[in-house]
């Protein structure tokens, strides 16, 4: 069985640009949630989706969101970005949110 | 709020020896706790889950204890190995649904 995968794995750019990061999640599996690691913070967690609803949120300003399609892929986006916002965007996917999965990241640089 | 602590930050270790991680979390009201290995810019991988009502869950050379009363979980790695080396991260599934990690115990193991 494929494990959960991202695109892109590297991403570069400038602050006030926007950006969408992809996961695909493992066949069958309905939760997808997403982390922000950076080396100050650790990892922070964003938002969880389950059969495209958003189920759960962390403390993280609008401007970043995300959606879920009904084949469980999802999407984040994070808008205007920042300096700040460069780190390695982890998702993971569960059956019911129990046992979590992680995909390889993708790792943004914001200039 | 739950906040979990993972001593030491760093360890280093000769090849064979047996080590203990530690894990621990302020509130005990937690549905599972898992551990996770991350290597140098790589995802997470899931280690060993263990469910609240469990006491422990092994596989191969790892060991995991939870105890929720004290609020604290050890990873037990028997024989290690250079192939062992990477960050270990702790995390705990409270009543939200989502992860909330400690800042992991950066391990090396020596040849």
């Amino acid at each position: 069985k494929a494990g959960v995968t991202q695109t892109p794995r590297y991403l570069i750019k400038t602050r006030g640009q926007q950006v969408t990061l992809s996961c695909s999640p493992i066949s069958g599996h309905r939760s997808v949630s997403w982390y922000q690691q950076t080396p100050g913070q650790g990892l922070q967690f964003l938002f969880e989706y389950f059969s495209e609803t958003q189920r759960n949120k962390g403390n993280f300003p609008g401007r970043f969101s995300g959606r879920q399609f009904s084949n469980s892929r999802s999407e984040m986006n994070v808008s205007t970005l920042e300096l700040g916002d460069s780190a390695l965007y982890l998702c993971a996917s569960s059956l019911q949110g129990n046992e979590q999965f992680f995909g390889p990241g993708t790792r943004l640089t914001v200039l | 709020k739950q906040e979990v602590t993972q001593i030491p930050a760093a360890l280093s270790v000769p090849e064979g020896e047996n080590l203990v991680l530690n894990c621990s979390f302020t509130d005990s009201a937690i549905y599972n706790l898992q551990w996770f290995r991350q290597d140098p810019g790589k995802g997470l991988t899931s280690l060993l889950l263990i469910q609240s009502s469990q006491r422990e869950q092994t596989s191969g050379r790892l060991n995991a204890s939870l105890d929720k009363s004290s609020g604290r979980s050890t990873l037990y790695i028997a024989a290690s190995q250079p192939g062992d080396s990477a960050t270990y991260l702790c995390a705990v599934i409270g009543s939200q649904g989502n992860l909330i990690f400690g800042k992991g115990t950066k391990l090396s193991v020596k040849p």
